[in-house]
């Protein structure tokens, strides 16, 4: 079963604009991990923030997480045409396997 | 270097025929998940392999489905008298630490 929960499940917005993506889990975790997908390719890694961390940049991206809240949120800024995918979060709990738990995405449209 | 391979890429087969399913995963990689992915939803967790050993088979959905990893590297992902809703796109993924890195995966049409 789907451990999060992506809000919205669609999005679409102008190039140049910023979006925001809200995860929201339920069990207690390890890590949070945020993928992209394109149409007909594969998951590409984006970030990985630990439980212990609050926020974390990566070029255009930038993610949080409040654990008191069971939440995390992935914002891309300046958006352009070629970040048109579905994101998923994705989340590991504190357990040997590190088998990652991902959320239903978010689908973002970036209109040129 | 060479990411996560996975062949073949597309499977169509007949309800009741086997599939075995391949992953190649990063060179050195300790551990090797497969993931099951339905058309508009998330990766859902099959089972994890840590070198040979498979140490987690939790998601596999029934004994139809099975997972080897024989020497710790190449695993294949076996599907037996396979059914329409065996129908998805499976996904392997790698790692040596915490991020796990996907393969494109494998889309099985079972018609």
């Amino acid at each position: 079963s789907q451990q999060g929960e992506e809000d919205p499940q669609a999005l679409s917005i102008q190039e140049g604009e910023n979006a925001t993506m809200n995860c929201s889990y339920k069990t207690s975790i390890n890590n949070l991990q945020w993928y992209r997908q394109n149409s007909g390719r594969g998951l590409v890694h984006l970030i990985l923030i630990r439980s212990n961390e609050r926020e974390k940049h990566s070029g255009r991206l930038r993610v949080t997480l409040d654990t008191s809240k069971k939440s995390s949120s992935l914002l891309i800024t300046a958006s352009r045409a070629a970040d048109t995918a579905s994101y998923f979060c994705a989340t590991d709990r504190r357990d040997s396997s590190y088998k990652l738990i991902f959320g239903s995405g978010t689908r973002l449209l970036v209109r040129p | 270097g060479a990411g996560v391979s996975q062949s073949p890429r597309y499977k169509v087969t007949k309800r009741g025929q086997d599939v075995a399913l391949r992953c190649d995963p990063i060179s050195g990689h300790v551990s090797l998940y497969w993931y099951r992915q339905a058309l508009g939803q998330g990766p859902e967790f099959l089972t994890y392999f840590n070198y040979e050993a498979q140490q987690d088979k939790s998601g596999l959905p029934n004994d139809r489905f099975s997972a080897e990893r024989p020497e710790g590297s190449i695993s294949t992902l076996t599907i037996q008298r396979t059914e329409q809703r065996d129908s998805a796109m499976y996904r392997c993924a790698s790692s040596s630490e915490e991020t796990q890195y996907f393969g494109p995966g494998t889309r099985l049409l079972v018609l």
